[in-house]
């Protein structure tokens, strides 16, 4: 099977500009994951959906990032103004449910540079 | 709040040598375990993970990993590594809806 898509792959842009990543999870997968993961740290959970509908965004930065999966399939997170903080890889994973008993698959993420 | 904590950044091993990398948890009760890994230019996957019952649990590539619940402890372990074994190993707890992750180990086998 086909594994989550990210792009772009890399992305350079200067603090205060804005950026975008796509992710397409695996086929019928209904729960997505946004992660940030800076170098040094493990992952951390930016956004949750099950299907279209937000499960947790409490750790995003509302004020600049925003996050939509319109029609519960792919998704797309913003970033908009960005800072220098927010230089790190974006990771997306997928997996067959929320709750319970449950496998993330990652796709390969997007390294996004800040300057 | 839950956190993970692992204790080595870096480990620096010989083909052939017994590896453990360490992992513990905030707090108890029920949880759900997993170690991850990334190989070089590879995305993360699913090594292994405890939900319940035997502590001892088998992974791909020969890993295991003991779930010791009166340590808080989750650690990983293989009795001969390989060159192949080069990679980064997080370690993860289930924490309501979503996983709380390790800060990573790196791990470098010299051939």
């Amino acid at each position: 099977e086909a594994g989550v898509a990210q792009s772009p792959r890399y992305k350079i842009i200067e603090k205060r500009q804005s950026v975008a990543f796509w992710c397409n999870p695996i086929s019928g997968h209904a729960t997505l994951y946004w992660y940030q993961q800076i170098l040094g740290q493990g992952p951390k959970l930016l956004i949750q959906f099950q299907n279209n509908g937000v499960v947790d965004d409490s750790q995003l930065p509302k004020d600049r990032f925003s996050a939509e999966r319109l029609k519960g399939v792919d998704s797309t997170l913003k970033i908009q103004p960005a800072k220098l903080e927010d230089s790190a890889v974006y990771l997306c994973a997928s997996s067959t449910e929320t709750g319970g008993f449950y496998e993330q698959y990652f796709g390969p993420g997007t390294r996004l540079t800040v300057t | 709040a839950q956190s993970v904590s692992q204790h080595n950044h870096h480990v620096i091993l010989s083909e052939a040598a017994s590896l453990e990398l360490g992992c513990n948890y905030s707090y108890g009760g029920t949880v759900n375990l997993f170690w991850y890994v990334q190989y070089p230019g590879q995305h993360l996957q699913l090594l292994l993970k405890y939900f319940s019952g035997d502590p001892l649990v088998k992974g791909i590539k020969g890993f295991e990993a003991e779930f010791i619940k009166s340590k808080f402890s989750f650690n990983l372990r293989k009795p001969s590594v390989q060159w192949s074994d080069t990679a980064e190993y997080f370690c993860a707890v289930k924490s309501n809806y979503q996983l709380i992750w390790g800060a990573g180990t790196k791990l470098i086998i010299k051939p």
